[in-house]
């Protein structure tokens, strides 16, 4: 069954540096998100990205957060310069290829964990 | 703004019957999601409602009011292993196509022998 990959599974990292979060949706599928779950509490939305350019952002997403598919395969979340609040984890989500899905399915990856010391 | 509630936490023996309520307050409302997951993995699609009334899916049922701004997931036949995370999720509809999906603050369900 098609799934979503994300890579690393764990990042440990220092305030300040930049990381890159990659992922791989499911081949077929058109929209792409970034989650977010902070340890404890709800799946936050981060960004969805169509076409090419980003469709909607949510407030957290702001100009230290950005995103790309620089292939035709991969989708990367990138953080420029890290704070402590970034810890969290990071989901990668997928959906379509239909335009209007009847289901509201996303389809999730297992996640990077991301650690800012 | 979008606001989605659920209980924090529901305990109930194995073979049970289960109810997880959410009530949201959202615009832009095209359906309500349920979302399982296990100890911070990936959340796992389980139910969808657009319209009112009851969606079951084998051992899993989701109801929704729209007017009530209501809804649940019912679980039967509780299993050890449906000892999760249980999310709803209101699904609207982002410009250009794709879904958005905001969660609500999830209950854990602990099933016990």
């Amino acid at each position: 069954e098609p799934e979503v990959t994300q890579t690393p599974s764990h990042q440990v990292t220092q305030m300040g540096q930049e990381v890159i979060l990659r992922c791989v949706p499911i081949s077929n599928h058109l929209y792409f998100y970034w989650y977010r779950q902070i340890l404890g509490q709800k799946v936050e939305f981060l960004v969805s990205f169509y076409n090419n350019e980003i469709s909607e952002k949510s407030e957290i997403f702001d100009d230290q957060f950005s995103v790309e598919r620089p292939d035709g395969s991969n989708f990367t979340l990138k953080i420029r310069s890290t704070k402590l609040e970034d810890s969290a984890m990071y989901f990668c989500a997928s959906s379509g290829p239909e335009k209007f899905t009847n289901t509201g399915e996303l389809f999730f990856g297992e996640g990077s964990r991301l650690t800012v010391l | 703004g979008q606001s989605l509630e659920q209980p924090s936490e529901v305990t109930a023996v194995e073979g049970a019957i289960v109810q997880i309520n959410c009530t949201y307050q959202t615009s832009g409302f095209y359906g309500l999601s349920w979302y399982q997951q296990h100890d911070g993995g990936a959340p796992t699609f389980l139910s969808y409602n657009a319209l009112d009334g009851l969606e079951e899916t084998g051992r899993f049922s989701s109801f929704l009011s729209r007017s009530d701004s209501y809804g649940y997931l019912l679980l039967q036949e509780l299993q050890m292993k449906d000892s999760a995370s249980y999310f709803c999720a209101v699904r609207s509809i982002l410009t250009g196509g794709g879904n958005k999906l905001t969660f609500g603050t999830g209950t854990q369900l602990k099933v016990e022998l």
